[in-house]
């Protein structure tokens, strides 16, 4: 079945430091979505990613859809403590309605 | 309402036991779904409903697991004989139905089997 992975498990830095996490699905994905969970909290919906290729920025965050839409990553320059919490892509495939959640990348910050 | 709504936030429940989870979407959203967070882990699918159409059923992970949703409104998911095994936060969600929209999801309920 579909499945997506996800790059690192765990990243710690010091604020200020750049952050990066990267997912590859197994199967081309007609669109690609990213949400943060912070400690104790519910994942909440950042950004959807659709075209080949597609790059989008929320203020420090850029996130990129890969060109054969199989890939995607989520840049943060220069971390603050806000940004600690988990990042999770999930993915869909042509067709489905339901997400494929990538394993997260849990990033904490020293201050 | 405002947001995606589910109770208890927090049930323990002896194994063996039948649990009954509640969720609650946001009014006009016509998917919902059930995904299971085992801590520290990703979120692992269950199942979701769409308007009148037949759920998708396909990550139930035993027959003891079983959800209904009434129309576009509440559902349910129910455990039955609950195992250790079982121990998670189940996450609700919904959205309005197409492939251009993001998931809103609930607090969650943690299901703990003692």
């Amino acid at each position: 079945g579909q499945q997506v992975m996800q790059i690192p498990q765990y990243q710690h830095v010091q604020e200020g430091e750049d952050f990066t996490t990267y997912c590859n699905s197994s199967t081309t994905l007609s669109n690609i979505q990213w949400y943060k969970q912070r400690p104790g909290g519910h994942p909440v919906f950042l950004i959807q990613l659709v075209k080949s290729g597609e790059v989008k920025k929320q203020k420090r965050l850029t996130f990129q859809f890969g060109e054969a839409k199989k890939n995607s990553s989520l840049h943060i320059t220069a971390t603050q403590t806000t940004d600690v919490g988990t990042y999770f892509c999930a993915g869909r495939i042509q067709g489905a309605q339901k997400l494929v959640f990538g394993q997260g990348t849990r990033l904490t910050i020293n201050p | 309402g405002a947001g995606v709504s589910q109770s208890p936030s927090n049930k323990v429940t002896e194994k063996g036991k039948d649990v009954e989870l509640r969720c609650d979407p946001i009014s006009g959203h016509t998917a919902l779904y059930w995904y299971r967070q085992s801590l520290g882990q990703g979120l692992e699918f269950l199942i979701y409903f769409q308007g009148n159409s037949a759920p998708d059923k396909s990550g139930l992970p035993s027959d003891r697991f079983s959800a209904e949703r009434t129309g576009e409104s509440v559902s349910t998911l129910t455990i039955q004989r609950t195992q250790q095994e079982d121990s998670a936060v189940y996450l609700c969600a919904s959205s309005l139905w197409g492939q251009a929209t993001g998931y809103t999801f609930g607090s969650g309920t943690r299901l703990t089997v003692v």
